[in-house]
């Protein structure tokens, strides 16, 4: 079963604008939601990430919103750069497992100048 | 910087062959996992360890063994290959410890062809 799943699968936006990518999740449980990114060829890397005592981090042009209720996180790119093209993957770890962190299938995002 | 080396980096094997991924971190990091990366399917965790001589199983373990000699070395086995199992295979390390936040890194990568 998929635990943490992410839309769309696929995106492109031109050059400066905002980038939005979604993620949920089913487990209550979950409380840390890290965001990494990979390039083409590379290794996945940390990008950015929220536990839910807030409903907003931010880091530079990357903005992660959370939605407790509703399960729901979103990825926020602005002024979106085409150095920004590769592969954003959301995760999620459990409190009470917090070695055990699951990724989603990815969204595959392409920034045209 | 955090270091994580994975062998072989490309592996071709025929069906029913045996494969061992090897996984070596320089970090001193407690956790240790091994994920694999299909198209359609983003990164699923295989098995993972919290220590020498400890194993915890992931979300898609059938076919693998795996096992954690000692705090640096995770070791990847798949006795009877099948053409189900080509994939990237990653290796990945964290730690929790010390108000550390767990963040993974990961190897290069290790390519897998069951022929």
């Amino acid at each position: 079963q998929q635990q943490v799943r992410q839309s769309p699968q696929s995106l492109t936006v031109w050059e400066g604008e905002t980038a939005i990518l979604n993620c949920s999740y089913e487990d209550s449980t979950f409380d840390y939601f890290p965001w990494y990114w990979q390039f083409p060829r590379e290794s996945p890397a940390l990008l950015i990430a929220i536990r839910p005592v807030s409903n907003k981090k931010e880091d530079g042009r990357f903005t992660i919103f959370f939605n407790k209720r509703e399960k729901k996180l979103s990825l926020h790119i602005t002024d979106s750069q085409p150095g920004d093209s590769a592969t954003y993957f959301c995760a999620a770890s459990a409190n009470y497992n917090q070695g055990k962190l699951i990724f989603g299938q990815g969204t595959k995002l392409s920034i045209k100048p | 910087e955090a270091a994580v080396t994975q062998s072989p980096r490309n592996k071709v094997t025929v069906t029913g062959g045996n494969v061992t991924l090897s996984c070596r971190q320089t970090n001193s990091h407690n956790y240790m996992y091994w994920y694999r990366q299909d198209t359609g399917h983003g990164l699923r965790l295989i098995h993972y360890s919290y220590g020498a001589g400890n194993l915890q199983i992931g979300d898609v373990p059938d076919g693998y063994k795996a096992t954690r000699t000692t705090q640096e070395d995770f070791f990847l086995l798949l006795e009877l290959a099948s053409p189900s199992q080509t994939s990237l295979y990653f290796c990945a390390s964290s730690d929790f410890r010390g108000g550390n936040t767990g963040q993974l890194y990961f190897g290069e990568g290790s390519k897998l062809t069951v022929l």
